[in-house]
């Protein structure tokens, strides 16, 4: 049963236009969300994270929001690069579960010029 | 040398060889992690060291060995293993294992065939 889904293996957006990465989760024991970057032949690198008391983070060009009604998040970023284009993994995790992480599947994000 | 360091990044051995996974951390954190990724599916949680104490087996196969002999340093043994075994091997660190909120840094990964 996989806890965190990210339903778009791949999406591809035009450079200068806004990506849009989406994230759903199913237990309700959540109430930290990060996002993750990776190249190919790297590790994951912490992007942006969100805590369940807020429902906007931003930094940069990267804003996630999170919508605890409908246990979903997404990740902006506005405007995509083609330095963008990597997987973006979400992530999830909830106080007193220690610090460990469910990940998503991932999603392949291609920024065209 | 800084952030995490995984050796070697690419393994090839035999269902009946023995081989270590190496990952060491430079950032003076306290807790470690090894993560199994196969393609198309998400990164599976293996195991949890929190000053070097064993604290989470993810009901992993007793093929795999963890060993960490001191907060720097963390080690995969492997034996007689599968081809389904074959993915990447992250191995991350976070500052804490008991307090959720820290991002973990990961390293490069080992990706390792079994054939």
């Amino acid at each position: 049963d996989q806890q965190v889904k990210q339903n778009s293996p791949s999406l591809s957006v035009q450079e200068g236009r806004i990506s849009i990465l989406n994230c759903d989760y199913t237990n309700s024991m959540f109430d930290y969300f990060l996002w993750y970057k990776k190249y190919p032949a790297e590790g994951p690198t912490f992007l942006i994270s969100i805590s369940s008391i807020k429902d906007k983070n931003e930094d940069g060009r990267f804003t996630v929001f999170l919508n605890k009604s409908a246990k979903h998040l997404s990740l902006h970023i506005v405007p995509s690069q083609p330095g963008d284009s990597a997987v973006y993994f979400c992530a999830a995790s909830f106080t007193g579960g220690g610090n460990k992480l469910t990940f998503g599947t991932g999603t392949q994000l291609k920024v065209e010029l | 040398e800084t952030g995490v360091t995984q050796t070697p990044r690419h393994l090839v051995m035999g269902m009946t060889n023995k081989k270590s996974l190496k990952c060491e951390q430079h950032l003076g954190h306290n807790a470690m992690y090894w993560y199994k990724q196969s393609a198309k599916k998400p990164l599976e949680l293996m195991f949890v060291y929190s000053l070097e104490e064993r604290v989470e087996n993810n009901s992993v196969p007793s093929r795999f060995s963890p060993e960490c002999p001191n907060s720097s340093h963390l080690f995969l043994h492997l034996h007689t293993l599968q081809p389904e075994d074959s993915a990447l091997y992250l191995c991350a660190s976070s500052p804490s294992a008991g307090i959720s909120n820290y991002g973990y840094t990961f390293g490069s990964g080992t990706r390792l065939t079994v054939v």
